[in-house]
C-alpha cells in the first residue's frame, strides 16, 4: 500500500477556499488517488477520485501533479459543514481502502 | 434511496459476552466491507465480501471475529468472549461491484458504537 503524508489538522474561514494537501510518493501507476472525509459522529463518505487527469464534482476538485507522487484537494468556498477529518487514500475503490490519519479541517465563521 | 444501514447503533456489554453486529448494504452491491476506528487505532479494515464469500479476513484481529453474509445482502459481524480492547465503532461500507477494471466508492454506514465493559 502507498504511504501517504497529510497535515495533522488546517483551519479555515467559513466561504474561503481550502487547499488540503496530499504526499503519495509510492503510489503505483494503477493506483486511483481517492478523498474520503468523516464528519463528526459520522461514517466516512466519498469525496472524490481521480487517476491521472484533475477531476470535479459538485463537493470539490481533485488536482493530481504530473508525477502523481501528490495531489491536493479543494474545497472552493468552506462552510461549516465541511469540518470534518479528510484522508487522501491511494488505490482501488472496490478494494479495502487502507485509511491514514488524514487531516482535521476545522471551518471558522 | 437506501443507504446502508447497521443495527444496533450502540451496544454495551461486559467483557466475555458474544456481540452481533448486523449490516444492511445497499441493494445490489456486491462488495461489503467491515471496518472498525477506535481511539487508539484510527480506521481499520476487518474483512471483505465478494457476494456471499470473503476473499480477504486478513484484517480479523483474533480467532474470536468472524463475519458471515448470506444471500449477496445481509452480513454479521460476530465477536466471541469480547474484551475491553474490542471496544470501537465498527462500520460497514458497500461498493457496487468487486474486482476487475474500474472504480466505484464505497457507501458506509452509520456504524456500531460497542463498549465493552
Amino acid at each position: 500500500d502507498a504511504k501517504t503524508t497529510q497535515p495533522n489538522s488546517m483551519e479555515s474561514n467559513e466561504e474561503e477556499p481550502v487547499h488540503l494537501p496530499c504526499n503519495h510518493s509510492t503510489i503505483s501507476g494503477t493506483d486511483y488517488i481517492h478523498w474520503y472525509r468523516q464528519l463528526p459522529s459520522q461514517g466516512p463518505e466519498y469525496v472524490i477520485h481521480g487517476l491521472t487527469s484533475n477531476v470535479n464534482n459538485r463537493m470539490a476538485s481533485l488536482a493530481i501533479a504530473e508525477d502523481r507522487k501528490s495531489s491536493t484537494l479543494i474545497l472552493h468556498r468552506a462552510t461549516l459543514r465541511d469540518a470534518a477529518v479528510y484522508y487522501c487514500i491511494p488505490g482501488w475503490g472496490n478494494t479495502p481502502l487502507v485509511f491514514g490519519k488524514g487531516t482535521r479541517l476545522s471551518v471558522i465563521a | 434511496g437506501a443507504g446502508v444501514s447497521q443495527s444496533p447503533s450502540n451496544k454495551v456489554t461486559e467483557k466475555g459476552k458474544d456481540v452481533e453486529l448486523r449490516c444492511d448494504p445497499i441493494s445490489g452491491h456486491t462488495a461489503l466491507y467491515w471496518y472498525r476506528q477506535s481511539l487508539g487505532q484510527g480506521l481499520e479494515f476487518l474483512i471483505y465480501f465478494q457476494g456471499n464469500s470473503a476473499p480477504d479476513k486478513s484484517g480479523l484481529p483474533s480467532d474470536r471475529f468472524s463475519a458471515e453474509r448470506t444471500g449477496g445482502s445481509v452480513s454479521t459481524l460476530t465477536i466471541q468472549r469480547t474484551q475491553q480492547e474490542d471496544s470501537a465503532v465498527y462500520l460497514c461500507a458497500s461498493s457496487p461491484v468487486w474486482g476487475g477494471s474500474g472504480n466505484y466508492e464505497q457507501y458506509f454506514g452509520p456504524g456500531t458504537r460497542l463498549t465493552v465493559t
